[in-house]
């Protein structure tokens, strides 16, 4: 069966430090790959997504994240966070073949530190 | 206009009333999701509706009846709810059910008393 799994509950860093979220899936068959990101008291928005192609992704808000086949990871990563990025990021796959939707991580919800 | 809206943003409901949820888009999206959200958890599917049609129900309580007048709007009938409903109730939509979902619209906070 296919799972999403990232790693971390909560992820504290100062302001201005980079920062690396990371999620592992396990599928059998291709996937597409996605981080959306649920500021507080508001609906979910997607930061970056993979479908095919490069395996470095940039997304919104100077995000970005790496595709590893070999390890079936997806690790959001950022050089520099400020405290606005404070929020709840998902990862999330969706298998290639199928109809059927997004199979979801429990979430990292990423503190930032003044 | 590229955003899903919701309305209303928040609600409060008695164990005995009738109220609804209303979604819409005017992207041409022609699939439309609801999702229920707990505090600190993913979102959960419930229902999908692609070209007005509806496509995938997740086994959710008939308590919960979701309709689709037009292609732009996706409405969902919540009567006799349950206290454990209480929830962030997220709509999305996409282009066609076969391909990702791009947006979600801000959400209805569900109370239930």
């Amino acid at each position: 069966a296919q799972s999403v799994t990232q790693l971390d509950s909560q992820v504290p860093v100062f302001e201005e430090a980079p920062v690396e979220l990371r999620c592992n899936y396990s599928s059998s068959v291709s996937v597409y790959l996605f981080w959306y990101v649920q500021y507080p008291n508001q609906g979910l928005q997607l930061l970056l997504k993979y479908l095919s192609g490069s395996t470095l992704v940039k997304g919104i808000n100077g995000f970005e994240a790496e595709f590893n086949k070999s390890q079936t990871s997806f690790h959001l990563r950022k050089p520099s966070v400020h405290i606005s990025d404070t929020a709840e990021y998902f990862c999330a796959v969706k298998l290639r073949d199928s109809n059927y939707q997004l199979i979801w991580g429990a979430g990292t919800k990423l503190i930032i530190k003044p | 206009d590229t955003e899903v809206t919701q309305t209303p943003k928040h609600l409060v409901m008695g164990m005995t009333n009738k109220k609804s949820l209303k979604c819409e888009q005017h992207m041409g999206h022609r699939a439309m999701y609801w999702y229920k959200q707990k505090a600190k958890k993913p979102p959960e599917l419930m229902f999908v509706y692609s070209y007005e049609k509806l496509s995938i129900n997740e086994s959710v309580p008939s308590r919960f009846s979701p309709e689709c007048p037009n292609s732009s709007l996706l409405n969902l009938h919540l009567h006799a709810l349950q206290p454990e409903d209480s929830a962030l109730y997220l709509c999305a939509s996409s282009q066609d059910k076969g391909l990702p979902i791009g947006l979600f619209g801000p959400g209805t906070r569900l109370t239930v008393l």
